[in-house]
């Protein structure tokens, strides 16, 4: 079946703008999870979904990034007024609870670069 | 809170040879461990895991772990390295009965070399 798939695979924005990434998560995963991974930081949790609801948004930078994910399943995570440091590749995973221990399905990512 | 320290950001192989990637984790509650592997410009896709159980864990490609809990470990190995094997490997633990959310380890890139 399908795995995760995210999109756009880049982007490139100009600093200030906003940008919105898109996760399409496997059918059946109620268990959603953003991660950021950047030359400086490694990789780093940003939020987690269970269904729509998001009990942890604890690895959100700053009050410029915000997520959603509508009918248990795709997820977008919106980045406000861009900055460099916010470029990075920015990952989705899905599993199919939350369950410890349960895998992650890792989509191949959104490249963003902010000039 | 959680962490995790690889060994080591690159090493080094030749085909054939073995490969010994280090991981060391701090939890104050009992691990879930994972290795992932990352092609270039390509996602994570799990290697391993360790939950509960057997401590030596086998995983996909031939690579193996062992969960030592005396010395915070959970090195990954494998007996003979192929040039397929060149990649980045993460070392990971979860915040068991959380959220389940991974904390990573900053990575080591494997080359294989003829």
């Amino acid at each position: 079946g399908a795995g995760v798939s995210q999109s756009p695979s880049n982007k490139v924005t100009e600093k200030g703008k906003d940008v919105e990434l898109r996760c399409d998560p496997i059918s059946g995963h109620t268990a959603l999870y953003w991660y950021r991974q950047s030359l400086g930081q490694g990789l780093e949790f940003l939020i987690y979904f269970q269904g729509n609801s998001a009990p942890d948004k604890s690895g959100l930078p700053s009050d410029r990034f915000s997520a959603e994910r509508t009918g248990g399943s795709v997820s977008t995570l919106t980045i406000q007024r861009t900055q460099q440091e916010d470029s990075a590749v920015y990952l989705c995973a899905s599993s199919l609870d939350r369950g410890s221990g349960s895998e992650q399905y890792f989509g191949p990512g959104t490249r963003l670069t902010v000039t | 809170a959680q962490s995790v320290t690889q060994l080591g950001s690159h090493v080094s192989v030749s085909e054939g040879a073995l490969v010994l990637l280090r991981c060391n984790y701090s939890s104050s509650v009992p691990p879930y461990l994972f290795w992932y592997v990352q092609y270039p410009n390509q996602g994570l896709q799990l290697l391993l895991k360790y939950t509960t159980g057997a401590t030596l864990v086998k995983g996909i490609n031939g690579f193996e772990a062992e969960f030592k809990k005396s010395e915070t470990s959970f090195h990954l190995t494998k007996p003979s390295a192929h040039m397929s094997d060149a990649a980045e490997y993460f070392c990971a633990v979860s915040d068991a009965g959380g959220y389940n959310k991974l904390i990573f380890g900053a990575g080591t890139r494997l080359a294989v070399h003829p």
